[in-house]
């Protein structure tokens, strides 16, 4: 059963648009919501992180949105770039971790 | 970065062999995980560590197990390897009291 549920698969976006992937969860033991990115032939690594007491976290370009009382939250990121294309996880923690499906996001120049 | 060196990057085995999958950090970090990634499922724990000699199981922990002899290695064995668990395999760690998971750059295994 897969605790937390990304949306979409893929997607693809003009450069300078904005990218929006969706992720949901039951658990509402979960106290940490990071997402990670992932670029061919590497590892995941940490992009930005919210925990469920925020409603908003921005880093630069990229932003979390956080609804507590959906159980929903959302990675937007503005005037995406080619280089932005990758693999972008949500995930969420209860003791261990547990992996959205993930999203493939390519930004055509 | 986090030192974290997974050998062999790639490899193929028969079914029914063993393999084992080696993870080595530098960084003194107390919790080590394995996880796989596999299209549709992302990434999913396989067994972690949260010291040396203790290991506890994750969602997909059957046909695998794993030791930790030292801090810095956690070694991940497929005792009988069969085509479902041809996947790439992850190895992470986290700092005491730190919420960042560093990844590896995978270990690509190919069951024929």
């Amino acid at each position: 059963q897969q605790q937390v549920k990304q949306s979409p698969q893929s997607l693809i976006v003009q450069k300078g648009g904005i990218s929006i992937i969706n992720c949901a969860y039951e658990n509402t033991a979960f106290d940490y919501f990071p997402w990670y990115q992932q670029f061919p032939g590497k590892g995941p690594a940490l992009l930005i992180a919210i925990r469920p007491d925020v409603s908003e976290k921005k880093e630069g370009r990229f932003t979390i949105s956080f609804n507590k009382s959906a159980k929903q939250f959302s990675l937007h990121i503005m005037d995406s770039q080619p280089g932005d294309s990758a693999t972008y996880f949500c995930a969420a923690r209860e003791n261990q971790v547990y992996f959205g499906t993930g999203t493939s996001l390519t930004v055509i120049p | 970065d986090a030192g974290i060196t997974q050998s062999p990057r790639h490899k193929v085995t028969e079914t029914g062999t063993p393999v084992t999958l080696r993870c080595h950090q530098t960084e003194n970090h107390r919790y080590m995980y394995w996880y796989r990634q596999d299209p549709g499922h992302g990434l999913r724990l396989i067994h972690y560590s949260y010291g040396v000699k203790d290991t506890d199981k994750g969602e997909v922990s059957d046909g695998y197990s794993v030791s930790r002899s030292k801090t810095e290695d956690f070694l991940l064995t497929l005792e009988s390897a069969t085509s479902s668990q041809t996947s790439v395999y992850f190895c992470a760690t986290r700092r005491d009291s730190g919420n960042t998971i560093y990844f590896g750059e995978g270990s690509w295994l190919t069951v024929v």
